[in-house]
Parts: C-alpha cells; sequence; structure tokens
C-alpha cells in the first residue's frame, strides 16, 4: 500500500518568507508526527496529533511554526517569515493506534527546506 | 536529561564484512528500543523494535541486542551489502506504552559506508 508521502520533495525560499509543508499520512493512521532533521544532528520532535485529542506542540521552537491537520488525515506545517536557521529536513511519521506497548512510525522521505 | 549516544559516528568496511553499531542510552524510565535504517535522502525505516523484556531481535541480516542493566544496545550487521550503506539510528522511548512523539530520544546516527 501507499506510504507516508510528503511534498514538496525540496523547498528553497527566501529569508523571511512564509513556506507551507504538507504530509499525506498512511490512511486509518490515527497518530501523525512532525520532525525536524538538521545537518549531522538527530531528530527533534515538533509536534504530535493522535486522533481527535488535542495536539502536543511542545517541540514547536518559535512562535513562527505552526501546524493542523484536517480531518485527521492530511496535515500542514507552516513556517512564518522563515530565517536561515530553519533549513533543515523535515519528516513526517504516521503510527497506527494499538494496544501493543511499542507503536510503529512510518517515515516519510522528507522536504528539505533551504532558506537563502 | 534523557539522552542517546551512538558510535562510531562514522564506519567504513569492505562488504562481506560483518559489523557492530553501538547505542548507550541515559533514558528512564525506558520503554522500548529502536534500531532504524535511514537511506540517504529518505525517511528512517525500521528495523528493531526491543521492549525492557527482549534482549534480542532479529531481522534478516540485522540482529540487536540490548542490556537493560547498563543500558547499551548494539546493532549487529551479517554479510554486509552495498545497499546497507546508510545511517542506523537508535531511538529510545522513555514511556511505557506511550506513543507521543516527543518521548522518542533520537541519537545522532552512525553513518556506515559499506565499500566493494
Amino acid at each position: 500500500g501507499a506510504g507516508v508521502s510528503q511534498s514538496p520533495s525540496n523547498k528553497v525560499t527566501e529569508k523571511g518568507k512564509d513556506v507551507e509543508l504538507r504530509c499525506d499520512p498512511i490512511s486509518g493512521h490515527t497518530a501523525l508526527y512532525w520532525y525536524r532533521q538538521s545537518l549531522g544532528q538527530g531528530l527533534e520532535f515538533l509536534i504530535y496529533f493522535q486522533g481527535n485529542s488535542a495536539p502536543d506542540k511542545s517541540g514547536l521552537p518559535s512562535d513562527r511554526f505552526s501546524a493542523e491537520r484536517t480531518g485527521g488525515s492530511v496535515s500542514t506545517l507552516t513556517i512564518q517569515r522563515t530565517q536561515q536557521e530553519d533549513s533543515a529536513v523535515y519528516l513526517c511519521a504516521s503510527s497506527p493506534w494499538t494496544s501493543k506497548p511499542a507503536h510503529e512510525q512510518y517515515f516519510g522521505p522528507g522536504t528539505r527546506l533551504t532558506v537563502t | 536529561k534523557n539522552q542517546v549516544e551512538q558510535s562510531p559516528q562514522s564506519l567504513i568496511i569492505l562488504e562481506g564484512k560483518n559489523c557492530t553499531l553501538q547505542c548507550n542510552y541515559t533514558v528512564s524510565p525506558f520503554s522500548n528500543l529502536r534500531w532504524y535504517k535511514q537511506d540517504t535522502g529518505r525517511g528512517p525505516v525500521s528495523l528493531t523494535i526491543m521492549t525492557f523484556s527482549e534482549n534480542t531481535k532479529s531481522n534478516g541480516r540485522y540482529t540487536a541486542t540490548l542490556d537493560a542493566d547498563t543500558k547499551q544496545s548494539s546493532l549487529h550487521i551479517t554479510a554486509s551489502q552495498l545497499s546497507d550503506s546508510a545511517s542506523y539510528i537508535c531511538v529510545v522511548s522513555p514511556t511505557v506504552g506511550d506513543n507521543y512523539g516527543q518521548n522518542f530520544v533520537f541519537g545522532p546516527g552512525t553513518r556506515l559506508s559499506v565499500l566493494p
């Protein structure tokens, strides 16, 4: 079946512009995560959606970052007034809700954002 | 502070050889440990997931071990292939039965290069 997809795959933007990154999770997955991966660094948690619950936004680095998930499916991560330090690969992952203690995460290919 | 460290940072081996990657963590309480493979330009893909009660798990030529007492894990790759060239990421979850993204602590990864 189809995996997690993200668009665009690459985005180059000028400092100060707004960008929107899209994530299409695997159908039926109730959990959706956004991460940021800077060069040579581990993944940094940004935000987490689970079903109809309020999202966990504790990882968002500043109020320039926001995300929404419409209809419990597609999610959009928005970065306003981009800065050069926002340059990174933004990864989305989805996960089914199960009774198992360890839930599998399925990652998309990522969006490489470059702020010039 | 919950941290995951991996060694070596990078590794070069010849095709057909075996190798072992290390992961040390200071995450507590411990729920599960995952190893992911991340090809260049792709999202991470799960190799193994081990809960605290498991001390070894295999997935083809990949074998992960876990020592919850010493808080160490290793990933052993047997008879390496060119396609094994990738980053290998160790991820530890400190919360039992929880799917929350912020509770996944990612290591920086080990970059493996397999040469012909």
